[in-house]
């Protein structure tokens, strides 16, 4: 069975730019959550939905935003890139939307801001 | 102060050494604790998932849980080559107040080399 995919595997912005990363879930899962991890650092939570609806925000500014589809597949957005937005971003997937199901994490999109 | 404290190493050891990864918490209501391998410019791969305290074995590794300390291990045994990444303690809670369902808190990760 495939993993949680996500693309674009690497993407170089400009300051002041939008961007759209996207991530489909492992086949049967029904929820997505997104985390930040800047280089050196732990992965830190910006949202998760579950069943189309935002269950969880992180401390993350209004410039990020997120949905999720019917078919489970999500999508992240960041308007007005600042430098400070460069990191990984990773998805990661599970079947419910409770505290005790396990994440599986994608492989992540690599987002350069210059 | 971080809700996760990880000392970030790095942290080198020959092959077959056993290996102590430690995280401390201070958030008394986080329940499940994680283990993750992030591997160079790769997502973290799940390798241990404990809810109580004690020992938890799966072939080279043993987690540990004690929460009267708020305090988690990680130990590999006979430790590779390619065992050498950065590990993460990762922690969820039941409940926080509907705006965290589900959410984990990252220790900073550990970077790990085993050489030959």
């Amino acid at each position: 069975d495939a993993g949680v995919t996500q693309s674009p595997t690497h993407l170089i912005k400009t300051r002041g730019q939008h961007v759209t990363l996207r991530c489909s879930p492992i086949s049967g899962h029904k929820s997505v959550s997104w985390y930040q991890q800047v280089l050196g650092q732990g992965p830190q939570f910006i949202f998760q939905y579950y069943e189309k609806e935002e269950r969880g925000r992180g401390n993350f500014p209004d410039r990020f935003s997120a949905r999720q589809f019917p078919n489970y597949s999500s999508e992240l957005n960041v308007n007005a890139l600042l430098l400070g937005d460069s990191a990984l971003y990773l998805c990661a997937s599970k079947w419910g939307g409770g505290s005790t199901d396990t994440q599986y994490f994608g492989p992540g999109t690599r987002l350069t801001v210059l | 102060q971080k809700e996760v404290e990880q000392d970030p190493g790095p942290l080198s050891v020959p092959e077959g050494a056993i290996v102590s990864l430690n995280c401390t918490y201070s958030n008394s209501a986080f329940q499940y604790f994680m283990w993750y391998r992030q591997y160079s410019r790769k997502g973290p791969e799940l390798l241990m998932y404990t809810y109580s305290s004690g020992n938890k074995e799966d072939g080279r590794f043993t987690a540990q849980v004690d929460k009267s300390s708020k305090y988690i291990s990680l130990f590999i045994r006979d430790s590779q080559p390619s065992d050498s990444a950065t590990y993460l303690c990762a922690m969820s809670s039941t409940n926080a107040g509907g705006t965290s369902y589900g959410k984990l808190t990252f220790g900073q990760g550990t970077i790990l080399t085993v050489h030959p």
